[in-house]
């Protein structure tokens, strides 16, 4: 079935530090990848997706483009901040007509000022 | 985020029956049941589209949904057991396609059971 993998636990930065989280994706055809955010206390907030081949999706400063060739849609972002500490997940639309999200095990971002 | 209202927050329960409610303001046509236990990732346990359900994930028996209108869903829970305890996160969704959807989360509510 379709599955998501992304890096695992926690990433430990500096503010200004360039960050870089891996998504790996197995599904057929073209899935819609997502990224989410998920702050202590919320639900997770849609961060932006891409639905087709090198197309790029970006928001408040992230960004990722689809990769078919390496079934990736890594984020990525120039300059962290401490407000950006979260929780980020990837996550794929199912390929089986399901209307279901399929979503990462999550990564921890931790920003020290 | 105010356009995805749950309630209650948060509830303690011990082996009784509650209700969790959820309204969206998104004319949305989809609305979906999420549960997420401590450290892992949203799990789908229900979906509506349009008011009828399209999905029901093999949750136990004791979780029945109800969606009395296409803005609104409920979650009727009996006899919760320890391993209920989690948030709950309602979402929807302007449509179910096959694409894939955009969801949108509201704030959760917090079960736990003693």
């Amino acid at each position: 079935g379709d599955s998501v993998t992304q890096t695992e636990g926690q990433v430990a930065l500096s503010e200004e530090d360039f960050l870089t989280i891996h998504c790996n994706y197995s599904a057929s055809g073209y899935p819609a990848l997502f990224w989410y955010v998920q702050y202590p206390g919320e639900g997770p907030q849609f961060l932006f997706r891409a639905s087709r081949d090198k197309e790029k999706g970006s928001s408040r400063g992230f960004e990722a483009t689809y990769d078919k060739g390496t079934t990736s849609f890594h984020l990525r972002k120039a300059s962290v901040q401490e407000s950006d500490s979260a929780v980020y997940y990837c996550a794929l639309g199912d390929t089986g007509n399901t209307g279901k999200l399929i979503f990462g095990l999550g990564t921890t971002l931790q920003v020290q000022p | 985020n105010t356009k995805i209202t749950q309630s209650p927050r948060y509830l303690i329960l011990g082996r009784a029956n509650k209700s969790l409610e959820c309204e969206q303001h998104l004319g949305h046509n989809a609305m979906y049941w999420y549960k997420q236990s401590a450290e892992k990732p949203p799990e789908l346990m229900f979906l509506y589209n349009l008011k009828q359900l399209i999905r029901n994930e093999t949750v136990p028996s004791r979780f029945i949904p109800e969606c009395p209108d296409s803005s609104k869903l409920l979650l009727h829970i009996s006899a919760v057991d320890p391993e209920d305890s989690a948030v709950y996160f309602c979402a929807s969704s302007q449509e179910r396609t096959a694409s894939g959807n955009t969801l949108y989360f509201g704030e959760g509510s917090r079960l736990i059971v003693v």
